[in-house]
């Protein structure tokens, strides 16, 4: 089955700065890939995902890249605020596998005003 | 505003005792599924369930059952807390395409 890895664990980044978190994943037939911001008490939220015909895809601070060769996506947050603080989630699905995801451990990310 | 509710925010339970986690959806998806997430281990899929009466394993389903008797709400069951059991819960609903709107989460802790 598929497994994702993701790194870092924690990034700790100064206000205004960008922030990039890594994932690979393992099985080439998975072609969705979401990022999801988890805020303290809340579950989940999906922030922004891109599709395996797709190199990059950009809202506002926020962008995604896929190296479908490489098997690996990262996640790019420019211009870091306060509110900006969560931890995020890499996740992958493919159709072959019913669209169920399959989530990286998870990045704390703390940007420090 | 579309939603998924998880009826507890917080639950204490006793070790030996039956469990049960309540997740309703009002987006009339086809598709839910429960989740539980632990530090470093990111979510990992316990049950999941895509249609009324159907239920399949996830990758963690020992310990755990699950009901699905409406499309609306998905119910996940420990049938005998155990301490490691301690952990969020989270519920997700999703149409056919894999966009998961998740709850809240539900905080168990099984003494």
């Amino acid at each position: 089955g598929e497994n994702v890895e993701q790194h870092p664990s924690t990034l700790s980044v100064q206000e205004g700065d960008s922030a990039v978190i890594k994932c690979t994943y393992s099985d080439s037939a998975s072609n969705y890939f979401p990022w999801y911001k988890q805020e303290l008490g809340k579950g989940p939220q999906l922030i922004i995902d891109i599709r395996s015909n797709v190199g990059e895809k950009k809202d506002q601070r926020i962008a995604v890249t896929l190296n479908k060769t490489a098997k690996h996506f990262s996640l790019h947050i420019t211009e870091t605020q306060p509110e900006d603080s969560a931890v995020y989630f890499c996740a992958a699905s493919s159709e072959e596998y019913g669209n169920k995801l399959v989530f990286g451990a998870g990045t704390i990310l703390r940007v420090k005003s | 505003d579309v939603k998924v509710t998880q009826s507890s925010r917080y639950l204490v339970k006793r070790t030996g005792e039956k469990v049960f986690l309540e997740c309703v959806q009002d987006m009339d998806h086809e598709n839910m599924f429960w989740y539980r997430q632990d530090p470093g281990l990111g979510l990992r899929l316990i049950y999941f369930s895509y249609d009324v009466k159907m239920k399949e394993k996830g990758d963690i389903p020992e310990g755990y059952s699950v009901s699905r008797e409406k499309k609306e709400r998905f119910s996940l069951i420990l049938e005998s807390a155990s301490t490691n059991q301690t952990s969020m819960y989270l519920c997700a609903s999703t149409p056919e395409v894999p966009v998961y709107t998740f709850g809240s989460g539900t905080r168990l802790t099984v003494v």
